[in-house]
Protein backbone atom coordinates (compact mmCIF):
# COMPACT_ATOMS: atom_id res chain seq x y z
CA UNK A 1 0.00 0.00 0.00
CA UNK A 2 0.56 3.24 -0.01
CA UNK A 3 3.90 5.17 2.32
CA UNK A 4 3.81 8.85 2.68
CA UNK A 5 7.07 9.55 4.71
CA UNK A 6 8.06 13.40 6.62
CA UNK A 7 10.81 14.26 8.24
CA UNK A 8 9.47 14.45 12.34
CA UNK A 9 11.33 17.90 12.97
CA UNK A 10 11.83 21.11 11.42
CA UNK A 11 13.26 24.71 13.50
CA UNK A 12 13.19 27.49 11.59
CA UNK A 13 13.86 31.38 12.69
CA UNK A 14 10.86 33.74 12.73
CA UNK A 15 10.89 35.37 9.49
CA UNK A 16 12.09 33.12 7.56
CA UNK A 17 10.69 30.63 4.94
CA UNK A 18 9.79 27.04 6.22
CA UNK A 19 9.77 23.84 3.61
CA UNK A 20 8.57 21.10 4.91
CA UNK A 21 9.09 18.01 2.56
CA UNK A 22 7.40 14.72 2.04
CA UNK A 23 7.11 11.53 -0.55
CA UNK A 24 4.70 8.77 -1.34
CA UNK A 25 5.12 5.77 -3.23
CA UNK A 26 1.68 5.20 -4.85
CA UNK A 27 1.91 6.91 -8.49
CA UNK A 28 -1.80 6.52 -8.89
CA UNK A 29 -1.87 9.16 -6.06
CA UNK A 30 -4.96 11.72 -7.34
CA UNK A 31 -5.04 14.44 -4.45
CA UNK A 32 -2.23 15.45 -2.06
CA UNK A 33 -3.19 17.17 0.85
CA UNK A 34 -1.60 19.13 3.85
CA UNK A 35 -3.31 18.98 7.17
CA UNK A 36 -1.80 21.62 10.31
CA UNK A 37 -2.40 20.47 13.84
CA UNK A 38 -1.98 22.48 16.61
CA UNK A 39 -1.83 21.11 20.51
CA UNK A 40 -4.89 19.58 21.26
CA UNK A 41 -6.70 20.50 18.47
CA UNK A 42 -7.90 18.70 15.75
CA UNK A 43 -6.82 18.47 12.00
CA UNK A 44 -7.36 21.79 10.34
CA UNK A 45 -6.75 21.21 6.09
CA UNK A 46 -4.31 23.83 4.80
CA UNK A 47 -3.82 23.56 1.13
CA UNK A 48 -4.35 20.30 -1.11
CA UNK A 49 -2.97 20.32 -4.64
CA UNK A 50 -4.24 17.92 -8.01
CA UNK A 51 -1.87 15.02 -8.98
CA UNK A 52 -1.67 16.70 -12.43
CA UNK A 53 -0.82 19.98 -11.07
CA UNK A 54 2.96 21.56 -10.23
CA UNK A 55 2.48 24.52 -7.78
CA UNK A 56 -0.67 25.62 -6.34
CA UNK A 57 0.31 29.06 -4.09
CA UNK A 58 -2.63 30.33 -1.53
CA UNK A 59 -1.37 33.25 0.52
CA UNK A 60 1.77 32.77 2.42
CA UNK A 61 1.66 29.00 1.58
CA UNK A 62 2.65 27.59 -2.07
CA UNK A 63 3.00 23.81 -2.64
CA UNK A 64 5.29 22.17 -4.79
CA UNK A 65 4.68 18.86 -6.54
CA UNK A 66 7.26 16.80 -8.18
CA UNK A 67 5.33 13.70 -9.89
CA UNK A 68 8.53 12.41 -11.03
CA UNK A 69 10.08 12.15 -8.08
CA UNK A 70 6.88 11.69 -6.10
CA UNK A 71 8.10 14.40 -3.72
CA UNK A 72 5.61 17.27 -2.18
CA UNK A 73 6.35 20.23 -0.81
CA UNK A 74 5.01 22.57 1.54
CA UNK A 75 6.37 26.13 1.82
CA UNK A 76 5.18 29.23 4.50
CA UNK A 77 6.95 31.97 3.61
CA UNK A 78 7.24 34.66 6.77
CA UNK A 79 6.96 32.14 9.23
CA UNK A 80 5.49 33.81 12.26
CA UNK A 81 5.15 31.82 15.96
CA UNK A 82 1.38 30.62 15.00
CA UNK A 83 2.40 28.82 12.28
CA UNK A 84 4.02 26.39 15.31
CA UNK A 85 2.63 22.91 14.48
CA UNK A 86 2.28 19.63 13.41
CA UNK A 87 2.15 19.43 9.78
CA UNK A 88 0.56 16.44 7.99
CA UNK A 89 1.27 15.46 4.31
CA UNK A 90 -1.51 13.01 3.26
CA UNK A 91 -2.29 10.95 -0.09
CA UNK A 92 -5.33 9.77 -1.36
CA UNK A 93 -4.90 7.04 -4.44
CA UNK A 94 -7.03 6.78 -7.40
CA UNK A 95 -10.98 5.84 -6.18
CA UNK A 96 -10.25 6.79 -2.72
CA UNK A 97 -11.30 3.55 -1.37
CA UNK A 98 -9.10 3.89 1.00
CA UNK A 99 -9.11 7.02 2.78
CA UNK A 100 -6.20 9.70 3.48
CA UNK A 101 -2.40 7.99 3.91
CA UNK A 102 -1.09 10.11 6.50
CA UNK A 103 2.44 10.77 7.18
CA UNK A 104 3.85 10.86 10.58
CA UNK A 105 3.88 14.93 10.75
CA UNK A 106 6.24 17.29 10.96
CA UNK A 107 6.76 19.34 13.99
CA UNK A 108 7.68 23.04 13.42
CA UNK A 109 9.60 24.68 15.57
CA UNK A 110 9.78 28.65 15.69
CA UNK A 111 12.89 30.24 16.77
CA UNK A 112 12.55 34.14 17.93
CA UNK B 1 -14.56 26.11 13.33
CA UNK B 2 -14.62 22.88 10.53
CA UNK B 3 -18.44 22.55 11.01
CA UNK B 4 -17.38 18.72 12.22
CA UNK B 5 -18.81 17.89 15.68
CA UNK B 6 -17.40 15.09 17.89
CA UNK B 7 -18.68 13.60 21.22
CA UNK B 8 -17.55 13.46 23.91
CA UNK B 9 -14.05 15.17 23.77
CA UNK B 10 -12.51 13.50 26.73
CA UNK B 11 -13.23 9.51 27.64
CA UNK B 12 -12.04 7.65 30.07
CA UNK B 13 -12.88 3.54 30.63
CA UNK B 14 -11.38 0.40 31.94
CA UNK B 15 -10.08 -2.27 29.68
CA UNK B 16 -12.77 -5.00 28.66
CA UNK B 17 -15.67 -1.72 28.80
CA UNK B 18 -17.27 -0.59 25.17
CA UNK B 19 -17.91 3.02 24.44
CA UNK B 20 -19.44 4.76 21.40
CA UNK B 21 -18.18 7.81 19.77
CA UNK B 22 -19.96 10.29 17.94
CA UNK B 23 -19.55 12.34 15.38
CA UNK B 24 -21.98 14.78 12.81
CA UNK B 25 -21.06 15.95 9.74
CA UNK B 26 -20.81 19.08 8.42
CA UNK B 27 -23.73 20.38 6.86
CA UNK B 28 -24.10 18.48 3.20
CA UNK B 29 -21.47 16.24 3.58
CA UNK B 30 -22.65 12.43 2.97
CA UNK B 31 -19.58 11.04 3.71
CA UNK B 32 -17.97 10.11 7.07
CA UNK B 33 -14.85 8.91 8.12
CA UNK B 34 -12.89 7.38 11.47
CA UNK B 35 -9.17 7.78 11.87
CA UNK B 36 -7.35 6.57 14.82
CA UNK B 37 -3.92 8.53 15.71
CA UNK B 38 -1.64 7.12 18.28
CA UNK B 39 1.66 8.02 18.98
CA UNK B 40 3.31 4.90 17.53
CA UNK B 41 0.82 4.15 14.85
CA UNK B 42 0.58 7.95 14.00
CA UNK B 43 -2.80 8.38 11.90
CA UNK B 44 -4.29 5.15 10.23
CA UNK B 45 -7.92 5.25 8.47
CA UNK B 46 -10.63 2.89 10.10
CA UNK B 47 -13.62 3.00 8.27
CA UNK B 48 -15.65 5.39 5.55
CA UNK B 49 -19.46 5.63 5.22
CA UNK B 50 -20.98 7.26 2.30
CA UNK B 51 -25.03 8.21 2.93
CA UNK B 52 -25.66 5.63 5.29
CA UNK B 53 -23.59 2.52 3.67
CA UNK B 54 -19.98 1.64 4.45
CA UNK B 55 -17.86 2.71 1.73
CA UNK B 56 -14.36 1.47 2.55
CA UNK B 57 -12.32 -0.35 5.22
CA UNK B 58 -8.97 0.30 6.47
CA UNK B 59 -7.11 -1.09 9.37
CA UNK B 60 -10.48 -1.18 12.12
CA UNK B 61 -10.38 -4.24 15.02
CA UNK B 62 -12.77 -6.17 14.25
CA UNK B 63 -13.52 -5.44 18.21
CA UNK B 64 -14.36 -2.25 16.34
CA UNK B 65 -17.94 -0.76 14.29
CA UNK B 66 -19.41 1.63 12.92
CA UNK B 67 -22.47 3.12 11.38
CA UNK B 68 -23.79 5.75 10.05
CA UNK B 69 -27.57 6.86 10.52
CA UNK B 70 -30.37 8.30 8.14
CA UNK B 71 -29.46 11.90 9.59
CA UNK B 72 -25.94 10.97 8.31
CA UNK B 73 -24.79 11.05 11.77
CA UNK B 74 -22.22 8.53 12.29
CA UNK B 75 -21.21 6.74 15.44
CA UNK B 76 -18.01 4.12 16.48
CA UNK B 77 -18.30 1.62 18.59
CA UNK B 78 -15.31 -0.09 20.42
CA UNK B 79 -15.84 -2.95 22.39
CA UNK B 80 -13.79 -5.40 24.80
CA UNK B 81 -11.43 -2.21 24.63
CA UNK B 82 -7.46 -2.68 25.86
CA UNK B 83 -4.80 -0.21 26.98
CA UNK B 84 -3.38 -0.12 23.34
CA UNK B 85 -7.05 1.45 22.12
CA UNK B 86 -5.90 4.90 24.01
CA UNK B 87 -5.53 7.16 20.80
CA UNK B 88 -7.02 9.93 19.45
CA UNK B 89 -10.49 9.05 17.14
CA UNK B 90 -11.09 11.63 14.54
CA UNK B 91 -13.94 11.94 12.26
CA UNK B 92 -13.69 13.84 9.34
CA UNK B 93 -16.42 14.77 6.27
CA UNK B 94 -16.47 15.36 2.72
CA UNK B 95 -19.17 16.21 0.08
CA UNK B 96 -18.68 13.38 -2.24
CA UNK B 97 -17.96 9.40 -1.97
CA UNK B 98 -15.09 8.69 -3.82
CA UNK B 99 -13.49 11.15 -5.47
CA UNK B 100 -14.09 13.73 -2.97
CA UNK B 101 -11.44 16.38 -2.96
CA UNK B 102 -11.78 17.54 0.46
CA UNK B 103 -12.30 16.13 3.91
CA UNK B 104 -12.78 18.21 7.18
CA UNK B 105 -11.62 16.63 10.28
CA UNK B 106 -13.16 17.13 14.25
CA UNK B 107 -11.44 17.94 16.99
CA UNK B 108 -11.44 14.35 17.94
CA UNK B 109 -12.29 12.31 21.12
CA UNK B 110 -9.24 11.46 23.39
CA UNK B 111 -9.92 7.57 24.20
CA UNK B 112 -7.67 7.04 27.53
CA UNK B 113 -8.22 3.17 28.70
CA UNK B 114 -6.99 2.88 32.07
Amino acid sequence: GEDVEQSLFLSVREGDSSVINCTYTDSSSTYLYWYKQEPGAGLQLLTYIFSNMDMKQDQRLTVLLNKKDKHLSLRIADTQTGDSAIYFCASRQRGGADGLTFGKGTHLIIQP
Amino acid sequence: DSGVTQTPKHLITATGQRVTLRCSPRSGDLSVYWYQQSLDQGLQFLIQYYNGEERAKGNILERFSAQQFPDLHSELNLSSLELGDSALYFCASSVGGLENTEAFFGQGTRLTVV
